[in-house]
């Protein structure tokens, strides 16, 4: 887990404000991946990306959400013109990109839109 | 087909006793099942991994059974310790990517 690093840990935003989650992957992973988990629910797949591509977006909500992964720098995920249905804990995981290799997941932030 | 259903829910053990969870899927094209251990706060971690074309992996107190035809899978945690109380979730994906997550269980080991 202290591989993949994610801030802030805790966010708090109003509605109607951007929220913006960072992810730094573990070392030498070029692969990178955003869930979400709603409490007491499991983990919903958002979007897979590699260094400035999206690969997988198909979890994404078609508005507000987007995602990037800058060749330099970390990922972002960003949330426009939050709501209360946002509040969640979002967790990215990275990879080596090889076949069957494992995702190391981060501690994830914890977004709570008041 | 992308599902993986999981039960139960929550599950109280005694201390020494067996845990065991279970998951199911749909989608014949997965070919990697791992089982993560989150505990509260933090991000979940990979505890044990199985492909298909065996049908059981044991790693220490913990072993995965693979039924293919059956498309189950279930983690068996032997001498259930209170260090051992987490919420458990099985997965699936095809290439080890895009993890499809199950429900997830909550496991209290009772001292």
């Amino acid at each position: 887990n202290a591989g993949v690093m994610q801030n802030p840990r805790h966010l708090v935003r109003r509605r109607g404000q951007e929220a913006r989650l960072r992810c730094s992957p573990m070392k030498g992973h070029s692969h990178v991946y955003w869930y979400r988990q709603l409490p007491e629910e499991g983990l919903k797949f958002m979007v897979y990306l590699q260094k400035e591509n999206i690969i997988d977006e198909s979890g994404m909500p078609k508005e507000r959400f987007s995602a990037e992964f800058p060749k330099e720098g970390p990922s972002i995920l960003r949330i426009q013109q939050v709501v209360r249905g946002d509040s969640a804990a979002y967790f990215c995981a990275s990879s080596p990109g090889v076949s069957n290799s494992p995702l190391h997941f981060g501690n994830g932030t914890r977004l709570t839109v008041t | 087909q992308q599902q993986v259903k999981q039960s139960p829910q929550s599950l109280i053990v005694q201390k020494g006793g067996i845990s065991i969870i279970n998951c199911a899927y749909e989608n014949t094209a997965f070919d990697y099942f791992p089982w993560y251990q989150q505990f509260p706060g933090k991000g979940p971690a990979l505890l044990i991994a199985i492909r298909p074309d065996v049908s059981e992996k044991k790693e220490g107190r913990f072993t995965i059974s693979f039924n293919k035809s059956a498309k189950q899978f279930s983690l068996h945690i032997m001498d259930s310790q209170p260090g051992d109380s987490a919420t458990y979730f099985c997965a699936a994906s095809w290439g080890a990517q895009k993890l499809v997550f199950g429900q997830g269980t909550r496991l209290t080991i009772n001292p």
